[in-house]
Parts: structure tokens; C-alpha cells; sequence
């Protein structure tokens, strides 16, 4: 069963701590996205990955950066972590860009304290 | 920047009756996706609608996609309990190569 894993359902980090937020996938897929979800906002999209070593800006890109080594993973960092960076943070990936729709992993529920 | 809107923003029925949500979105698509959240969990992919179709179908769910009003429908017929979750829709806006998810229907379905 292919799958995207979080490496974390739940965290609580301190303000001003650096924290790291691990994604991998096993499908050999080209595309990595990072999404955090907040009650009446919806998903965000906050960075995303077409290919190894390579990153592009989503809609909220402040105060976080990612990651990408290797094609199956996918870093989020938050370089300083704030009380407004309290969430559900959600990692997908995708077979590329065209008619493909996302796989998710279940989620990193952050809250910081 | 959110590009689908769903409506309505919760929905609560009968087990055994038909859900109806729809999705308005603002710009061209190259397609346009819905995704199921149980609670607290990730998304889940249902079904993928071309902007060239026009209605498709994958057991109880029937989408519907017409692009001059740029609107989707998502029909879940015979409801059943497990079908309670929150529903979004998605758009693959044309140059973006990125979906943009709208808020999402929370659907209860009362035994």
C-alpha cells in the first residue's frame, strides 16, 4: 500500500525552538507539498517540491523553509517557532504535475507553547 | 489564495439519503479534484475531473463539473454513516502546478 509518512502525529515544541517536520514517500513521486490546516482557513499551501534540491514559495512561505535531499523526502523547518505557528501540518506528494491527484500523510497536529 | 468554495460550509442528513456539495472557483482549470478528511486526519483522494468532462462517476459518488460557471458538484448517494467527514474540493488552476483547496463541507450523517 503505497503511503506518505508523518513522522509525528503530535508535537509540542517551545517558542523560539527550531523545529523540523519529517515527510516520506515510497511511490517514486516527482511532486512534495507542505500544507498547514487551521479552522476556517482551510489548507494553505506553504512550500512545494518539483524535484530533488529544489523548492518553489507557496501562499505562506514566512517563517518556515524545507528541505529536499533525496526524492522521497521532504523536510519542513520552522527556524523559530511562534504561538501563531500552532497547527495541523499536512505533507502530499504527487506523480507529477498534470491530471494526478495528491496522496497525504495523516497529519502533524504542532502546537507551541 | 483560495480558489474553490464550497458550499454548504456543513450538511447534516439522514443515513440512507443523498448528499449534494458544491464547489465555485474562480479561474481556468486544468482539472478539479475532492478529498475526504475524517476527523483529524489527512485527506483522502476521491476522483478527478477533467475541465473536457463534464460529469464522472465512481460508485456512490457522482461529480459533475461545468466550467462556463465555473461550479462542481459532488452527489454522494445512499448515505451511510462512515461517509461522515469534511469534503473539499481542489483545482489544478491552469499554469499553476499546484492544487488550491477550498474550506470544505463538514457532512454528518445521523444514523
Amino acid at each position: 500500500d503505497v503511503k506518505v509518512t508523518q513522522s509525528s502525529r503530535y508535537l509540542v515544541k517551545r517558542t523560539g525552538e527550531k523545529v523540523f517536520l519529517e515527510c516520506v514517500q515510497d511511490m517514486d513521486h516527482e511532486n512534495m507539498f507542505w500544507y498547514r490546516q487551521d479552522p476556517g482557513l482551510g489548507l494553505r499551501l506553504i512550500y512545494f517540491s518539483y524535484d530533488v534540491k529544489m523548492k518553489e514559495k507557496g501562499d505562506i512561505p514566512e517563517g518556515y523553509s524545507v528541505s529536499r535531499e533525496k526524492k522521497e523526502r521532504f523536510s519542513l523547518i520552522l527556524e523559530s517557532a511562534s504561538t501563531n505557528q500552532t497547527s495541523m501540518y499536512l505533507c502530499a506528494s504527487s506523480a507529477g504535475t498534470g491530471p494526478y491527484g495528491y496522496t497525504f500523510g495523516s497529519g502533524t497536529r504542532l502546537t507551541v507553547v | 489564495s483560495q480558489q474553490g468554495e464550497e458550499d454548504p460550509q456543513a450538511l447534516s442528513i439522514q443515513e440512507g439519503e443523498n448528499a449534494t456539495m458544491n464547489c465555485s472557483y474562480k479561474t481556468s482549470i486544468n482539472n478539479l479534484q475532492w478529498y475526504r478528511q475524517n476527523s483529524g486526519r489527512g485527506l483522502v483522494h476521491l476522483i478527478l475531473i477533467r475541465s473536457n468532462e463534464r460529469e464522472k462517476h465512481s460508485g456512490r459518488l457522482r461529480v459533475t463539473l461545468d466550467t462556463s460557471k465555473k461550479s462542481s458538484s459532488l452527489l454522494i448517494t445512499a448515505s451511510r454513516a462512515a461517509d461522515t467527514a469534511s469534503y473539499f474540493c481542489a483545482t489544478d488552476a491552469r499554469g499553476a502546478q499546484k492544487l488550491v483547496f477550498g474550506q470544505g463541507t463538514r457532512l454528518t450523517i445521523n444514523p
